[in-house]
């Protein structure tokens, strides 16, 4: 079992809609996680971390995770086209990062 | 100019060559790793390196090896190709300050071995 898992989708919304964008990881040592965004033919970009448990803001994303159940969201607001990417969750390991597989975006308009 | 820099970005060859992918980086970090990143699998680690004399293997090691030249140059080589190593390869750095652990990843190598 991977540490990370995530559901690559495709995920197709129409321009404004909200998006959540799931992961569960296994261990619960994990303290911190991240989200990266990948546009195509680009390499992956931090986009988010948070820590612990609670909520993390930044314009229209927030990003969430609940360690009672081992699950990281990050949600997006009035999703715009130039929102279309994958997204990546991930947990530091010590050395490196855990990617999750990434979910794939659509955001039409 | 890009922080972190990879050639070749595209890279076509037959089963059995052995083929030399190429990184570079201008931030100045210790830390520097080689994923491969595939449809359905994501990206996994293939080797990391905390300095100049330090290097490790990842999850997915075998296949491959690869030379740290320099705190800025990281090398990953395929000595005998093969087709299921067809995969997009990305290198990254960090600092890793803490546990946060940000990498800033190059914009891929996309090798295809026939």
């Amino acid at each position: 079992q991977k540490e990370v898992e995530q559901d690559p989708g495709p995920l197709s919304v129409p321009e404004g809609a909200i998006v959540s964008l799931n992961c569960t990881y296994s261990n619960s040592a994990f303290q911190y996680f991240m989200w990266y965004r990948q546009y195509s033919r680009k390499g992956p970009e931090l986009l988010m971390y948070t820590y612990s448990s609670g909520n993390k803001e930044d314009g229209r994303f927030t990003a969430q995770v609940d360690k009672s159940s081992k699950y990281i969201s990050l949600f997006i607001r009035d999703s715009q086209p130039s929102d279309s990417a994958t997204y990546l969750c991930a947990t530091p390991s010590g050395y490196a990062l855990n990617f999750g597989k990434g979910t794939s975006l659509l955001v039409t308009p | 100019d890009a922080d972190v820099t990879q050639t070749p970005r595209n890279r076509i060859t037959k089963t059995g060559k052995r083929i030399m992918l190429e990184c570079s980086q201008t931030k100045g970090h210790d830390r520097m790793y080689w994923y491969r990143q595939d449809p359905g699998l994501g990206l996994r680690l293939i080797y990391y390196s905390f300095d100049v004399k330090d290097i490790n293997k990842g999850e997915i090691s075998d296949g491959y090896s690869v030379s740290r030249q320099a705190q800025a140059k990281f090398s990953l080589s395929l000595e005998s190709a093969i087709p299921n190593q067809t995969a997009l390869y990305f290198c990254a750095t960090s600092d890793w300050g803490g546990d946060t652990g940000e990498l800033f990843f190059g914009e891929g190598s996309r090798l295809t071995v026939l």
